[in-house]
Parts: structure tokens; C-alpha cells; sequence
């Protein structure tokens, strides 16, 4: 069955340093996202992208992050200058082929700032 | 502004017990709505869906869950708890297809053996 995949699992960096965490979506997928998830909180939505461009986002993605998706294949959150305050786990979903509604989320991505 | 409320971040229940987790929703339009179950170190798995359909969705693992739109609720339901389904569940809407997901605080079920 196909799956998102996340790369990689744990990063660990220091704050200030810039960070790129990548994802493989579903192909034939159109829609894509990034959640994070603080430790003990709930899942909260960053961005959303479609047709090679971001269709929404939220208050939380802010100038020090960017997505892409460079290759047709890969979708990848990157964040500039890393804080303490984005430690989190980062989730990567894809949708839109086959079953529109729902989104396909991938295992994650912890990200730690030291 | 769409939201999700999900009453107990924590329920118990024993292996064989009738499982209910609760969730209630605000969206100013027809909603869809999810559950997704997130098994510790792993992501969010659909359990099952809401997509204007039928009211009462079934989902896998014997899950299933009724849509009232006049009480704006979509509690999750099993027959019969199983070990297998200690985990956090998470119930979220989305207004369209393609808009982001809102998600709740997520519920930690505990099956007593």
C-alpha cells in the first residue's frame, strides 16, 4: 500500500542553524501539507500546497520557513534560523488522488533544538 | 472559524468494554470530519471518515462513528475494546476538500486488561 515517508526520523540541531526536513508524498497526489506537534499538544496545520504553489498557511509559518517541492517527487519544510520554540514533531500528509477528502500523513519527523 | 473539541484527554476502558470517545465540532459550513488513531513513535492512521454520506461511518478495526449534525458531534465508537487499541486518538474537520485539517487535543484510550 502506498505510504508517505519522512527523512529523517530524529534531527537534532542547534538554534540558529537552518534545517530541511524532506518527505516522499503518495504519487498522484495533488495536495500537500506540514503539521507540527509540540510534545503534549495537539496537531497543529502549517502549510498546505497545490499545483506547484502554497494555498494556505497559517499564522505559525511565518518568514523563517519555506516549502518546496523540487523534484515532482519530494516535498520538503525548510526552517531558516531554528528556535527552541520549534522543537516538535513535523508531520508530512499528502491527498487529493483517489480519496480527495482525507489526507495521508507520514511517521514524522522529531525535530530537536538545542 | 472551525474547531474541535474532544472531552477527555484521557479514558479508560477495559479489554471487552464499549469504547466511546467523544468529539464535538464548530464549522460554519457542512463539514468533513476524521478520526486518526497515532500509535506511540508512529503517525496518524485514518480509522474513517465523514464525507456528507452516510451518517453513521464505519472505520477499520472495528471502529465506526455517527455524524449528528444537531448536536455538531462525531463520537467514535467500538463494541468491544481490544489491548491492541491502547493509543491516542485524534478527531479533526476540514471545511473542503484541500483545506487544512483542524485537529483536537487528541484522547489517550487505556484498555484494562
Amino acid at each position: 500500500e502506498p505510504e508517505v515517508t519522512q527523512t529523517p526520523s530524529h534531527q537534532v540541531t542547534q538554534m540558529g542553524q537552518e534545517v530541511i526536513l524532506r518527505c516522499v508524498p503518495i504519487s498522484n497526489h495533488l495536495y500537500f501539507y506540514w503539521y507540527r506537534q509540540i510534545l503534549g499538544q495537539k496537531v497543529e496545520f502549517l502549510v498546505s500546497f497545490y499545483n506547484n504553489e502554497i494555498s494556505e498557511k497559517s499564522e505559525i509559518f511565518d518568514d523563517q520557513f519555506s516549502v518546496e517541492r523540487p523534484d515532482g517527487s519530494n516535498f520538503t519544510l525548510k526552517i531558516r534560523s531554528t528556535k527552541l520554540e520549534d522543537s516538535a514533531m513535523y508531520f508530512c500528509a499528502s491527498g487529493g488522488q483517489g480519496g480527495p477528502y482525507e489526507q495521508y500523513f507520514g511517521p514524522g519527523t522529531r525535530l530537536t533544538v538545542t | 472559524a472551525q474547531s474541535v473539541t474532544q472531552l477527555g484527554s484521557h479514558v479508560s476502558v477495559s479489554e471487552g468494554a464499549l469504547v466511546l470517545l467523544r468529539c464535538n465540532y464548530s464549522s460554519s459550513v457542512p463539514p468533513y470530519l476524521f478520526w486518526y488513531v497515532q500509535y506511540p513513535n508512529q503517525g496518524l492512521q485514518l480509522l474513517l471518515k465523514y464525507t456528507s454520506a452516510a451518517t453513521l461511518v464505519k472505520g477499520i478495526n472495528g471502529f465506526e462513528a455517527e455524524f449528528k449534525k444537531s448536536e455538531t458531534s462525531f463520537h467514535l465508537t467500538k463494541p468491544s475494546a481490544h489491548m491492541s487499541d491502547a493509543a491516542e486518538y485524534f478527531c479533526a474537520v476540514s471545511e473542503n476538500t484541500g483545506n487544512q485539517f483542524y485537529f483536537g487535543t487528541g484522547t489517550s484510550l487505556t484498555v484494562i486488561p
